[in-house]
């Protein structure tokens, strides 16, 4: 079955500092992967997802299937980044199986 | 664009009792999600419609909890009878396109958190 693991549960960055949160996940066919953030107060949302390869609020993931990663980056960390970020995954060819989420990495970013 | 409503908000019972959350979707959005989110971890799928049938519900505890999402509008999920264990947010989520299609964007309601004691 897939499977979404994000190692970190919490990672702290000081303000300007890079920052990368892990993803892996593990699905047997062509995957669709997510960044969903959750900022403190408010929904659930997308950040963005791998088919449309943009960058939002300064942030990029590249899905990288032979390391089976989908790592979110960016390069100078600002404080209003801090919040809940979950990597997900659709897996849209294959209708016998299931949207999921990972476990969340805490983002703080410290002034 | 008005965004995905849920009540009650919060939601405290005692074990063996009953509840019921309900959710009101975008208008339009074809596929309605319900997931649990227990303290600490990511959310988990529990059912998915598409309009007014279930297209997945292999994560529903069908002894306990049902949904429904009649006229492929509103849905309502219940839990009967309540377990410790259920304590969590229930969250609902829309999305435009059929359940499953790549490209898709789920929208999210503010979650309806349950304690049970």
């Amino acid at each position: 079955a897939q499977r979404v693991t994000q190692p970190e549960k919490l990672l702290s960055v000081f303000k300007g500092a890079p920052v990368e949160l892990k993803c892996n996940y593990s699905y047997s066919g062509s995957p669709e992967l997510f960044w969903y953030v959750q900022y403190s107060r408010q929904r659930l949302q997308l950040l963005l997802r791998h088919i449309s390869r943009e960058s939002i609020k300064g942030f990029t993931a590249d899905l990288n299937k032979g390391e089976t990663s989908f790592h979110l980056k960016k390069p100078f960390a600002q404080e209003e980044d801090s919040a809940m970020y979950y990597c997900a995954l659709n897996p849209a060819d294959n209708y016998g199986q299931n949207f999921v989420f990972g476990p969340g990495t805490r983002l703080s970013v410290l002034p | 664009e008005a965004g995905v409503a849920q009540s009650p908000r919060y939601k405290i019972i005692e074990k063996r009792q009953s509840v019921a959350f309900w959710c009101n979707p975008i208008s339009g959005h074809a596929t309605l999600y319900w997931y649990q989110q227990i303290l600490g971890q990511g959310p988990k799928l529990l059912i998915q419609f598409q309009n007014n049938g279930v297209v997945d519900d292999s994560q529903l505890p069908k002894d306990r909890f049902s949904a429904e999402r009649l006229k492929g509008v509103d849905s309502t999920l219940k839990i009967q009878p309540a377990k410790l264990e259920d304590s969590a947010v229930y969250l609902c989520a829309s999305s435009l396109r059929r359940a499953k299609s790549r490209g898709d964007t789920q929208y999210f309601g503010p979650g309806t958190r349950l304690t049970v004691l």
